[in-house]
């Protein structure tokens, strides 16, 4: 199976709730990057973690990384309809070479 | 500043036919990254550049794809004679370096071969 697998594949939530993502990847990292995709054209960079940390915040959102069991979650707080999106986690190994999960289809629902 | 830019925005083609994309990346970004997007799929790693050089091609599907970049700056993709398989989201992603740095993406040509 490929790198950076994310599950849920698909979620649906009220708006206010919580959504939690997560991502699994099989080799060694150097980083481990979400990105946030609108109707499927280009991505916008939403956090980056290093494989040297275990925890990040940006506003509403939370990562956490746990290499030992080569994972990762991705935390949306409060949710809003404007955080329907897809969602990618993208993990940078060896080379530098950039890979991409297939993504969690996230719909927040008024 | 102006984010990356791709053209053409849409590119319908005929079966057998060779097209070039396009990418304009953010100024002073000396990595720049092709990927495609299927209909409701992830992305694939196509190729990366540092600066002109491209270290690692073994991502481009076959050798119909090829890659180049010059000045540092502008790259193109070329595909000959498309495929129908080849239809996709053509998406271009410029950094500042290698590695821990975030990709800025451009908005991706949309590929249709017919």
């Amino acid at each position: 199976s490929q790198q950076g697998e994310e599950d849920p594949q698909a979620l649906s939530i009220q708006e206010g709730e919580n959504a939690t993502m997560n991502c699994s990847y099989k080799t060694s990292i150097n980083n481990l990057q979400w990105y946030r995709q609108n109707s499927g054209r280009g991505l916008v960079h939403l956090i980056l973690i290093r494989s040297n940390e275990r925890e990040k915040h940006s506003g509403r959102l939370r990562v956490t990384l746990d290499t030992s069991k080569k994972s990762s979650s991705l935390l949306i707080t409060a949710s809003r309809a404007a955080d329907t999106a897809s969602y990618f986690c993208a993990t940078t190994g060896s080379y530098q070479k950039v890979t991409f999960g297939i993504g969690t289809k996230l719909q927040v629902i008024p | 500043g102006a984010g990356v830019s791709q053209s053409p925005s849409n590119k319908v083609t005929e079966k057998g036919k060779d097209v070039e994309l396009r990418c304009d990346p953010i100024s002073g970004h000396t990595a720049l990254y092709w990927y495609r997007q299927s209909l409701g799929q992830g992305l694939e790693f196509l190729i990366y550049f540092q600066g002109n050089s491209a270290p690692d091609k073994s991502g481009l599907p076959s050798d119909r794809f090829s890659a180049e970049r010059t000045g540092g700056s502008v790259s193109t993709l070329t595909i000959q004679r498309t495929q129908q398989e080849d239809s996709a989201v053509y998406l271009c992603a410029s950094s500042l370096g290698l590695g821990s740095y975030e990709q800025y993406f451009g908005p991706g040509t949309r590929l249709t071969v017919t």
